[in-house]
């Protein structure tokens, strides 16, 4: 298993800011996702931060809006960039681990 | 692209019942995961499925891989009030680049 550490947990935000979310993980791992949880919906896939090289993102989504940084295989970060209320959500850091995957608890963001 | 239909949407329960929830979809999944998330909280992955027709255990939860690699169900037994919470069944698909697909999840509430 991997054990995650997601920063902030929670954050309120104006709109037209951007907040930047950090995720890191216990061990060295190849691959990090990060998901997108709207309020009482399903996880839905951001992007998968590669290390050394540019996320991929999911239809819908695109760099300019959730720019991803992999500096190394233990860490990553995620920008929501030029916020709206529509980008009120739970975001989640993820890593995969032998065909597993583990989540961090979460950043809880709150856009007024 | 890929969706799995998970069912019930939402279950209400006396304490000490079973508890069967399933998910279903139109492709092939080389691994299911089942996850538990509590509010304000990660999933938390409960049971992961490698093979078609394995049926694995964990304490109270018992979870099997359908035959044909397109079904997965997820069942508890004598449900206890720490049971509350969202169950999510997840698809992960190989080849290329590995994703999971989540279901809506079955949010479970159990009355003492």
């Amino acid at each position: 298993s991997a054990v995650i550490s997601q920063k902030p947990s929670r954050d309120i935000c104006q709109r037209g800011t951007s907040l930047t979310i950090q995720c890191q993980v216990d061990s060295q791992v190849t691959m990090m996702f990060w998901y997108r949880q709207q309020p009482g919906q399903s996880l839905t896939l951001i992007a998968t931060a590669n290390q050394g090289s540019e996320a991929t993102y999911e239809s819908g989504f695109v760099i300019d809006k959730f720019p991803i940084s992999r500096p190394n295989l233990t860490f990553s970060t995620l920008t929501v960039s030029n916020m709206s209320p529509e980008d009120s959500s739970i975001y989640l850091c993820s890593v995969g681990v032998n065909t597993e995957a583990f989540f961090g608890q979460g950043t809880r963001l709150t856009v007024v | 692209g890929q969706q799995l239909n998970q069912s019930p949407q939402s279950m209400f329960i006396q304490e000490g019942e079973d508890v069967s929830m399933n998910c279903t979809s139109s492709s092939i999944f080389n691994t299911w995961l089942w996850y538990k998330q509590d509010p304000g909280e990660g999933p938390v992955l409960l049971i992961a499925l490698y093979k078609a027709g394995e049926l694995t255990s964990n304490g109270r939860l018992t979870a099997q891989f359908g035959i044909t690699r397109k079904d997965s169900f997820l069942n508890i037994s004598a449900s206890i009030p720490s049971d509350v919470g969202i169950y999510f069944c997840a698809g992960l698909t190989q080849g290329g680049s590995e994703k999971l697909v989540f279901g809506k999840g079955t949010k479970l509430t159990v009355n003492p």
